[in-house]
Formats: C-alpha cells, sequence, structure tokens
C-alpha cells in the first residue's frame, strides 16, 4: 500500500529565517507530487505541483520554492520567511492527472 | 481564477438525520470531482470521488453530479457525531493536473 509522509510536524519560525519541509511518497513510483497550503480562514491553496523529478510547476508567486530531487521526494523551501507564510502546509500525491489527491499529516509552521 | 463556493456553514444536523452539502463550480472543463473530510487540525482524508453526471452511492455518503448546473453535492444517511468535521469540494483544473478546493463546509451532529 502507498504512504506518505512529511516532516517536521509543528514548527516555530523567526521572520527571515529559512525553511524547508520534506515529503516521501512510499509504495508506488513517478506520483505527481504536490504542496498545498492552508492559512487561517481560507482554502487549500495550491502552491506547487511535480509530474516527474526536476519538473515544478508554480501556481502562486511568492518567496517559496520547491525541488524534486527524487522520484518520490518533494521539498518546500524558503530562504527568508514572512509573517503571511504562517499556515498549514500539506504535501499530496496522485498516481496521474485528474486522479484522486492523497494528503500527508501536514507540517503547521508558525512565523512569528 | 477558477472557483469552487461552498457555504461556509456550520450545518447542524441531529443524529440519524440526513446531511446535504453543496458545491458549485465555475470551471465548466473541470472533469473530476471529489468530497475531502478534515477534522480539526487533521490533514484532508478523501471519501467520495465522482466523474459522470448522476449519483454515486458508497455506504452512508452519495455524491451527487450536474456538469450542466455545475453543481456538485453529497448527501450523507443516518449522520453520526463522528461525521462532524469539515468538508472540503474539489474540482479538477482545467489541465487536469491538479484539484482546485473549494473553503468547505463544517458540519456539526448533535447526539
Amino acid at each position: 500500500s502507498q504512504t506518505i509522509h512529511q516532516w517536521p510536524a509543528t514548527l516555530v519560525q523567526p521572520v527571515g529565517s529559512p525553511l524547508s519541509l520534506e515529503c516521501t511518497v512510499e509504495g508506488t513510483s513517478n506520483p505527481n507530487l504536490y504542496w498545498y497550503r492552508q492559512a487561517a480562514g481560507r482554502g487549500l491553496q495550491l502552491l506547487f505541483y511535480s509530474v516527474g523529478i526536476g519538473q515544478i510547476s508554480s501556481e502562486v508567486p511568492q518567496n517559496l520554492s520547491a525541488s524534486r530531487p527524487q522520484d518520490r521526494q518533494f521539498i518546500l523551501s524558503s530562504k527568508k520567511l514572512l509573517l503571511s507564510d504562517s499556515g498549514f502546509y500539506l504535501c499530496a500525491w496522485s498516481r496521474g492527472n485528474g486522479g484522486e489527491l492523497f494528503f500527508g499529516e501536514g507540517s503547521r509552521l508558525t512565523v512569528l | 481564477q477558477k472557483e469552487v463556493e461552498q457555504n461556509s456553514g456550520p450545518l447542524s444536523v441531529p443524529e440519524g438525520a440526513i446531511a446535504s452539502l453543496n458545491c458549485t463550480y465555475s470551471d465548466r472543463v473541470s472533469q473530476s470531482f471529489f468530497w475531502y473530510r478534515q477534522y480539526s487540525g487533521k490533514s484532508p482524508e478523501l471519501i467520495m470521488s465522482i466523474y459522470s453526471n448522476g449519483d454515486k452511492e458508497d455506504g452512508r455518503f452519495t455524491a451527487q453530479l450536474n456538469k450542466a448546473s455545475q453543481y456538485v453535492s453529497l448527501l450523507i444517511r443516518d449522520s453520526q457525531p463522528s461525521d462532524s468535521a469539515t468538508y472540503l469540494c474539489a474540482v479538477s483544473n482545467q489541465a487536469g493536473t491538479a484539484l482546485i478546493f473549494g473553503k468547505g463546509t463544517t458540519l456539526s451532529v448533535s447526539s
């Protein structure tokens, strides 16, 4: 069976500090991978998606970036966090385009 | 900007009643439609997927799709207190590469 893990689960960071969130998928190959953010009072916002190693599509211009160094690994980064980056970050995978998304446990980021 | 609209609620129903959750979407070319349940502080979990017009039943859940009206709904029969959560409607984007989510409807089932 397929599983998805992301970490860390919770982090509190000062404004201007860097960020790295990691996500890995097990039990499948060549998945589509996604990063979503859920801010308070807002819906799930698509940040990045990837259909293969090194292939990243950005949906929202901001100070975040994503990388996919391996088939089942997806990393979300920032060089300098802003207060507005606070939120619940969710990694997800799907078997292909138009299919069901399966989410990881989420990473709750608070920027102070 | 393509949108998915849901009433935020809260929708309150007594235990054993039918809960009806509704969703409209703006992009006529969307092909895939999903309902997710999200408990407070947790990540969303998939409940139902539907791809063609009509009804699809899975246990106590029934998803309904009307592409002409750009409308998706979820019915929960015999509602239980454990069904209390936020329900997210999701629709595939035009390219089919990702899902666009509504803000969710909060359901409260009282015992």
